[in-house]
């Protein structure tokens, strides 16, 4: 079976230091994968997606970014981390559809708790 | 762009009775994806419901049904004899048919469902 992890689950950081999530999937290959930040009390929004190693599109102009080394690896970082950037980090991975009326769904992590002194 | 919109920041219900959570969304694309997620205090999410856009019959999971209104672009989501453990955040997500790279969702904003016992 397919499993995904997500570590650490919680980090405290100053500001101005650098970032960075990991995000695993086992069980499955060329999956797509996503990044997700949940500010506290909102809902989820898309802040990065890849559908294979080294191809990366974001959603959301910000000071992250992601990268995917290998295929199974989805790493979020930020060389100088804000005030805003605190909040909860989820990773997500779905398979990746060839068929159009697939409705295959996104699969999360855990999640990682970011809190930015 | 779509937008997900749950009007219902939070509800609550006794225990074995029936809830209903409201979703909105906007979309000019007429085939698509329609999702619930619950995040329960864990904050881990969990894939509740799917409903594909052209299947007419709204889809059912065990106490879990969907009340899917494709020309009012409402996706409702009915919770059966409610749980102490249904207690959670849900989510309603959309997603465009894969005619593209990503599969990205959007997600509402958010409906926080007590249950009282």
């Amino acid at each position: 079976s397919q499993t995904i992890h997500q570590w650490p689950a919680t980090l405290v950081q100053p500001v101005g230091s650098p970032l960075s999530l990991e995000c695993t999937v086992e069980g499955t290959s060329n999956p797509n994968l996503y990044w997700y930040r949940q500010a506290a009390g909102r809902g989820l929004q898309l802040l990065f997606y890849s559908v294979g190693i080294g191809q990366i599109s974001s959603e959301v102009p910000q000071n992250l970014s992601a990268s995917r080394p290998q295929d199974r690896q989805f790493i979020l970082s930020s060389k100088k981390l804000l005030l805003s950037d605190s909040g909860f980090y989820l990773c997500a991975w779905s398979v990746r559809d060839r068929q159009i009326y697939s409705n295959q769904p996104q699969h999360f992590g855990d999640g990682t708790r970011l809190s930015i002194l | 762009a779509q937008t997900v919109t749950q009007s219902q920041p939070e509800m609550s219900v006794q225990e074995a009775e029936t809830v209903t959570l409201s979703c909105t969304y906007d979309t000019s694309e007429s085939d698509y994806y329609l999702f619930w997620y619950k995040q329960p205090p864990s904050r881990q999410m969990i894939l509740v419901i799917r409903q594909e856009a052209y299947k007419q019959q709204n889809a059912t999971e065990n106490r879990f049904s969907v009340n899917f209104q494709k020309a009012a672009k409402s996706f409702s989501l009915k919770i059966s004899d409610s749980q102490l453990g249904d207690a959670a955040m849900y989510f309603c997500a959309y997603r465009s048919v894969p005619m593209h790279a990503g599969n990205m969702l959007t997600f509402g904003g958010g409906t926080r469902l007590m249950v009282k016992p």
